[in-house]
């Protein structure tokens, strides 16, 4: 099967510090990763797509210098939150397609339960 | 823009009740569907999907048919378990074409109860 991993699966920071969300696909290769954030108890909101050697499209209203991401392989995409404050404490999963099955469904990883004291 | 619309949840069942989560949506062109579901502090697994009009998917004993009619997606299952207790998203995809990356857009999700 497809298998999308993502580390660390929960992360407590203070704030005004970075934290870094890695999600690999493990065992296909990923030219569009997704990553989506989720608060209590709600949907999953899309903040950005991230394209493999390119930059990546921001959601509206999602601050690009604020969640860095960077899609530097076709396993490999990473958030970076910067600068981190307790609002941004929150569940963030990354999802991925498989490369050239463009009408495959999304994989995706586990999640990362982040805290910002 | 496209959008999914859950029935709001919670649901709480008996075990071996049958289940039925509404699911409707807005989109332009054709769609694939899917539901998700997702355990407590995990992320989503995909449950089934469908991906053109009149076509069924099914897993685990859910079942869901896509109606382009009714531009619904309802997820239903016979009878349900204790282990079924989860949270249950339905989204559509318009796929990846010029412009459009194939990205997911949920529905607000519907929480499963399944007491014994």
């Amino acid at each position: 099967g497809a298998v999308v991993s993502q580390h660390p699966s929960w992360v407590i920071c203070k704030s005004g510090t970075s934290v870094k969300i890695e999600c690999r696909s493990l065992d296909f290769q990923a030219t569009t990763m997704f990553w989506y954030r989720q608060f209590p108890k709600q949907s999953l909101m899309l903040m950005a797509t991230s394209n493999e050697g390119s930059k990546a499209t921001y959601e509206q209203g999602v601050e690009k210098d604020k969640f860095l991401i960077n899609h530097a392989s076709l396993t490999l995409s990473t958030l970076t939150v910067t600068s981190a404050h307790p609002e941004d404490s929150s569940f963030y999963i990354c999802s991925a397609r498989r490369a050239g099955a463009d009408n495959s469904p999304l994989h995706f990883g586990n999640g990362t339960r982040l805290t910002v004291t | 823009g496209d959008s999914v619309t859950q029935m709001e949840g919670p649901v709480t069942l008996s075990e071996e009740a049958f289940l039925t989560i509404n699911c409707t949506y807005t989109a332009t062109g054709y769609p694939s569907l899917f539901w998700y579901v997702q355990y407590p502090g995990e992320g989503l697994q995909l449950l089934l999907k469908a991906t053109k009009a009149d076509d069924k998917g099914s897993n685990k004993g859910f079942e869901a048919t896509y109606r382009k009619e009714t531009t619904s997606f309802h997820l239903e299952k016979g009878s349900v378990q204790v282990s079924d207790s989860a949270v249950y998203f339905c989204a559509l995809t318009n796929g990846v074409w010029s412009g459009n990356t194939g990205k997911l857009i949920f529905g607000q999700g519907t929480t499963l109860q399944v007491k014994p």
